[in-house]
């Protein structure tokens, strides 16, 4: 059974790099039917899609976030991760992590436990 | 930018049956999806592609999609079945999520 995992700092200091990991166990990351993906979820508010990427490292990323976003995979390790800077507190969330089908598939299952992360100086 | 609206909240009676809807510009010619959020808990994936069920999802769970408007119904509504709720699209290249609806069993 496929399962995803977020590691990384509970806590960022304003004006730093936010940095989290994915790990997949259970089944591949290199299997071209499916993206990988990162979703966050303010606290009380509603999911925001943060962005994509596939085994082969192509990625997607939403417009409100593009400039301040990267996303990158490393196969060998089957792990994707993200990066988000500079911070502000607007970005404390719960970030999670989750598989993504492709073409008409394109659906978030399963997803990570999800992991908290407070912009606070 | 594609745009999904849902309502902020919606009341059902135990064992009635409950309708959250989804609007988006013809969303009918979208694939929509369907997660169900516990407090303090991931998503779960309950309807894909409209009106399919995962496994272990129950039958009580179905969801339709027509025109601006895609629809999740929860039959025989139970206790367990009071959680957020949010729709989910694919729109060229970027995923869009609804904005979430919180189902209350009373």
């Amino acid at each position: 059974q496929l399962q995803l995992q977020e590691s990384g700092p509970g806590l960022v200091k304003p004006s730093e790099t936010l940095s989290l990991t994915c790990s997949v166990s259970g089944g591949s990351i290199s299997s071209g039917s499916y993206y990988w993906g990162w979703i966050r979820q303010p606290p009380g508010k509603g999911l925001e899609w943060i962005g994509t990427i596939s085994y082969s490292g192509s990625t997607s990323y939403n417009p409100s976030l593009k400039s301040r976003v990267t996303i990158s995979v490393d196969t060998s390790k089957s792990q994707f991760s993200l990066r988000l800077s500079p911070v502000t507190a607007a970005d404390t969330a719960v970030y999670y992590c989750a598989r993504l089908g492709t073409l008409e598939d394109n659906w978030f299952d399963p997803w990570g436990q999800g992991t908290l992360v407070t912009v606070s100086s | 930018s594609y745009e999904l609206t849902q309502p902020l909240s919606v009341s059902v009676a135990l064992g009635q049956t409950a309708r959250i809807t989804c609007g988006g510009n013809n969303i009918g010619s979208k694939n929509v999806h369907w997660y169900q959020q516990k407090p303090g808990q991931a998503p779960v994936l309950v309807i894909y592609r409209d009106s399919n069920r995962p496994s272990g999802i129950p039958e009580r769970f179905s969801g339709s999609n027509s025109g601006n408007t895609a629809t999740l119904t929860i039959s025989r509504a139970q206790a367990g079945d009071e959680a957020d709720y949010y729709c989910q699209v694919w729109d060229i290249s970027t995923v869009v999520f609804g904005g979430g609806t919180k189902l209350t069993v009373l």
